[in-house]
């Protein structure tokens, strides 16, 4: 198994550009997420995905698209790059289990895109 | 590689030193929490859970502490060797919910020294 795999691994970007990091996991996992981690911040929680064709809003989702149309593909959509959007991106995938169960230990990280805004 | 950031507090150990590595959770309604090993260029990795009915949990070389009456949880690591040089942080979320319910701590970089 590859895992959680993430494409780009440094991407610079100008201002008002568009792009798409992609992210793919081969475990099966119907939840997969999108994070962004900032110098003296905890991760943040951008978009996520219970299963294919859904999503759902995190904390911070101004500013990026995503969509789910397999199990195993999670891609997020920058649509006009800002310098605000410089960061370190993380996707992460892990198997949701029944309602009362958690899961979270389950959680594999991918090994994450660094993304400048100039 | 990427880096978790600039500012992080550090903690610096010699190897074969235990090390204690200190988070505080703000919301009285966690039930769950996790610690979390990031090395340069890496994503986040597991490394032990513990929920609320519990106040320490073993795992290998790992021991985690919570204590719910000051909402502080901490990482002890024993015989600290130089693999061990890494981010740490803790998460806190409610058991039986998602990892979407999730809130990540900022980190302490542990740095060992030979």
């Amino acid at each position: 198994n590859a895992g959680v795999t993430q494409t780009p691994k440094f991407q610079v970007l100008k201002t008002g550009q568009s792009m798409t990091l992609q992210c793919a996991q081969d475990m099966n996992h119907e939840y997969m997420s999108w994070y962004r981690q900032d110098p003296g911040m905890g991760l943040r929680l951008i978009h996520y995905s219970v299963g294919a064709g859904i999503t759902d809003q995190g904390e911070v989702p101004n500013g990026y698209n995503v969509s789910r149309s397999t199990t195993e593909d999670f891609p997020l959509r920058l649509l006009s790059a800002a310098p605000s959007q410089t960061s370190v991106y993380f996707c992460a995938s892990s198997y949701e289990g029944l309602a009362g169960e958690s899961s979270y230990n389950e959680q594999f990280f991918g090994p994450g895109t660094r993304l400048t805004v100039l | 590689g990427e880096s978790v950031g600039l500012h992080l507090p550090t903690l610096s150990v010699q190897e074969g030193d235990n090390s204690i590595i200190n988070c505080a959770y703000s919301n009285s309604a966690s039930d769950y929490f996790i610690w979390y090993k990031q090395e340069s260029g890496k994503g986040p990795q597991f490394i032990i859970d513990i929920r609320s009915n519990m106040d320490k949990r073993q795992g290998q070389r790992v021991t985690v502490l919570l204590n719910k009456t000051v909402k502080h949880l901490s990482l002890q690591i024993a015989a600290t060797q130089p693999g061990d040089s890494a981010v740490y942080f803790c998460a806190e979320g409610v058991y039986g919910g998602t990892a979407s319910k999730l809130t990540f701590g900022t980190g302490t970089r542990l740095q060992v020294t030979l």
